[in-house]
């Protein structure tokens, strides 16, 4: 089975810190994602990255930054966090490929970032 | 960049009924169609998912069809079990997904004993 984890289920910082949320997956996957979810706008492409070092912008990159130096880890970064960044981030990653099934994204359980 | 409309945002219906979700995508380009069932607590998990060469496809209980000429796509669950219950987001992507997702809002379906 596929497993996306995240380092943390629940978060919360003070305005202005720097947040890392990390997420890892164990299944040798190129792919990875962040998404931002929040009631009633339903899930939003921050960044993605197809490959080491690699990174592309989604929707919505503004106020936030990634890194990926190995293939399983994709870490997202708010430089200085804001109290609209509060909301739950969701980490999926896939296997590109010619076949439907290898395009699925998995996702993780997701961490619920509080910015007071 | 895609936009998808999803409705309805709540579906309530009673357990052995079928429910039918749809969605409205606006970029032509766009070829591939998850549709994720996320339960509280979890993340999204994909339960379907259709190509654009491709107009219906059927898991069990589930189906799921695609009308490109209108650009909509739906979700139907035929005889609904209380475990049906959870929110239902589709996505649409031009890049076979491997670009990300744009989702629409989700909706929270309720089975009603």
């Amino acid at each position: 089975d596929v497993k996306v984890t995240q380092s943390s289920r629940y978060l919360v910082k003070r305005t202005g810190e720097k947040v890392f949320l990390e997420c890892v997956q164990d299944m040798d996957h190129e792919n990875m994602f962040w998404y931002r979810q929040d009631p009633g706008l339903g899930l939003r492409l921050i960044y993605f990255s197809y490959d080491v070092k690699m990174k592309e912008k989604g929707d919505i990159p503004e106020g936030y930054s990634v890194s990926r130096e190995k293939k399983e880890r994709f870490s997202l970064i708010l430089e200085s966090a804001s109290t609209n960044q509060t909301s739950m981030y969701l980490c999926a990653s896939s296997f590109p490929g010619l076949a439907a099934s290898t395009d699925t994204q998995y996702f993780g359980p997701g961490t619920r970032l509080t910015v007071l | 960049g895609e936009n998808v409309e999803q409705h309805p945002s709540t579906l309530s219906v009673q357990e052995g009924d079928s429910a039918v979700i749809k969605c409205t995508y606006s970029d032509s380009a766009s070829n591939y169609f998850p549709w994720y069932k996320q339960e509280l607590g979890k993340g999204p998990q994909l339960i379907i998912d259709i190509r654009s060469n491709v107009g219906e496809k059927k898991d069990q209980r589930i189906a799921v069809t695609l009308n490109k000429t209108a650009k909509h796509f739906s979700l139907h669950i035929t005889e609904t079990q209380p475990e049906d219950s959870a929110v239902y987001f589709c996505a649409a992507s031009p890049g076979g997904g491997a670009d990300g997702l744009t989702f629409g809002k989700g909706t929270h379906l309720i089975i009603q004993p």
